[in-house]
């Protein structure tokens, strides 16, 4: 079965350490997408790529970082730069414009 | 402004009843209009995509105003089940997706 596949789903970070987020998804899309959800809040994007070797800032981009080196792989890092990163952080995807919004199960990052 | 607003709600019915809500939009040049259900603590999950002429779905009912730059939704018959977070997801030409911040509606037996 297509979809995007998201790891790790619980992670926990010091203070001052680099985390990499996975997504990835076989459903052969070109746009990927990340967001982040604090509790009651809507979602937020951080990063967005729309082809491969090409991405551009969301609208709280500052403290992540992304690569989007191949089709069915988008990452995220949360650097130390990010001093609130506890969140809930959701990838997406979407084929042709306005098409259905795929999305990964999430994953929940805490700061120790 | 916000390129997409909510009415955050609550929104605390009775099963049986009708529940209706809109999310506005600021650009004129959005081309794709959705609604997602999310669940506490779960990915958002398609409810159901807008179409200029409306369409419905079982007991939801969606609309587009174009002139006025909004969505609706409207649930009838509320079930326990309805109870959730609902999303208006607005798509423009450059693959840019914005999100409300989500309705939240809570049934009670």
């Amino acid at each position: 079965d297509g979809g995007i596949t998201q790891s790790p789903k619980y992670l926990f970070r010091k203070e001052g350490q680099n985390v990499t987020l996975s997504c990835e998804q076989n459903l052969n899309h070109d746009a990927m997408y990340w967001y982040r959800q604090d509790p009651g809040q809507g979602l937020r994007l951080i990063y967005y790529s729309q082809i491969v070797n090409d991405f551009q800032k969301g609208d709280i981009a500052e403290g992540y970082s992304v690569s989007r080196e191949k089709k069915e792989s988008f990452p995220l890092t949360v650097t130390s730069a990010q001093k609130n990163p506890t969140a809930f952080y959701l990838c997406a995807s979407t084929g042709t414009y306005g098409n259905t919004i795929y999305f990964g199960e999430g994953s929940w990052l805490t700061v120790v | 402004r916000k390129e997409v607003e909510q009415d955050p709600g609550p929104f605390n019915v009775p099963e049986g009843a009708t529940v209706a809500f809109n999310c506005t939009y600021s650009n004129s040049a959005s081309q794709s209009f959705f609604w997602y259900r999310q669940d506490c603590r779960k990915e958002p999950k398609l409810l159901m995509s807008v179409y200029s002429s409306g369409n419905e779905d079982g007991r939801f009912t969606a609309q587009l105003n174009r002139a006025s730059q909004y969505i609706s939704l409207l649930i009838r018959d509320s079930k326990l089940s309805d109870s959730a977070t609902y999303l208006c997801v607005v798509s423009s030409n450059d693959y840019k997706l914005s999100f409300g911040a989500g309705t939240t509606v809570t049934v009670r037996a």
